[in-house]
């Protein structure tokens, strides 16, 4: 297993166009977490889920953003009507929660970074 | 609400020198408290994770310790090395979710 995969790794738009941005995790993970990095800031969470199921989204998700899951495998966060604030390196993790031996150690993707014009 | 906050936000110091980064949270209740490793434009290399049941965790030159009670975790390198040079992140799972909220983190420097 080659860790958790994002792709595309840079992306650059134009405010106003749809970004699609894909997550492939560890593949015995059953969680899933978004999260967002600006520049000197610490990742903040923005939604995760427990295989197929979306369990919660941060504030910071709004109307525009949307995730998926769909078989419970890789997941994609779109982000329509781009602004210039949305601006930043979104980050992929995976983790496999339940059983005795599982830490919920998150393991973390290379990240897509997202410039809008 | 969980509140992270690292301490220095940058440090540099020489080669050869042991360190301690500092991490301070604010809520108790935590599942576990993990520390990252960011290379400028990377992503997140995990570290040391460290239980809430648990006092400390190693790997090789790094050292983490939980003082749940108080808040409060170090991470402890010995003998830095440049390529030691790096953001180093703590994050805090959450009960029950295990979402990380993480602090801005401290910018080492190891000057040769």
């Amino acid at each position: 297993d080659t860790g958790v995969s994002q792709d595309p790794r840079h992306k650059i738009t134009k405010r106003g166009q749809n970004v699609t941005f894909r997550c492939d995790p560890i593949s015995e993970h059953n969680r899933l977490y978004w999260y967002r990095q600006t520049l000197g800031q610490g990742p903040e969470f923005l939604t995760y889920f427990q295989n197929e199921a979306q369990l919660e989204k941060s504030r910071l998700l709004s109307d525009r953003f949307s995730a998926e899951r769909p078989k419970g495998s890789f997941s994609t966060l779109e982000i329509q009507r781009t602004e210039q604030g949305d601006s930043a390196m979104y980050l992929c993790a995976s983790s496999q929660m339940g059983g005795a031996s599982n830490t919920g150690e998150l393991f973390f993707g290379e990240g897509s970074r997202l410039t809008v014009l | 609400k969980q509140e992270v906050t690292q301490i220095p936000a940058a440090l540099s110091v020489p080669e050869g020198e042991n360190l301690v980064l500092n991490c301070s949270f604010t809520d108790s209740a935590i599942y576990n408290l993990q520390w990252f490793r960011q290379d400028p434009g990377k992503g997140l290399t995990s570290l040391l994770l460290i239980q809430s049941s648990q006092r400390e965790q190693t790997s090789g030159r790094l050292n983490a310790s939980l003082d749940k009670s108080s808040g409060r975790s170090t991470l402890y390198i010995a003998a830095s090395q440049p390529g030691d040079s790096a953001t180093y992140l703590c994050a805090v799972a959450h009960m029950g979710n295990e979402k990380l909220t993480f602090g801005t983190g401290t910018r080492l420097t190891i000057i040769p």
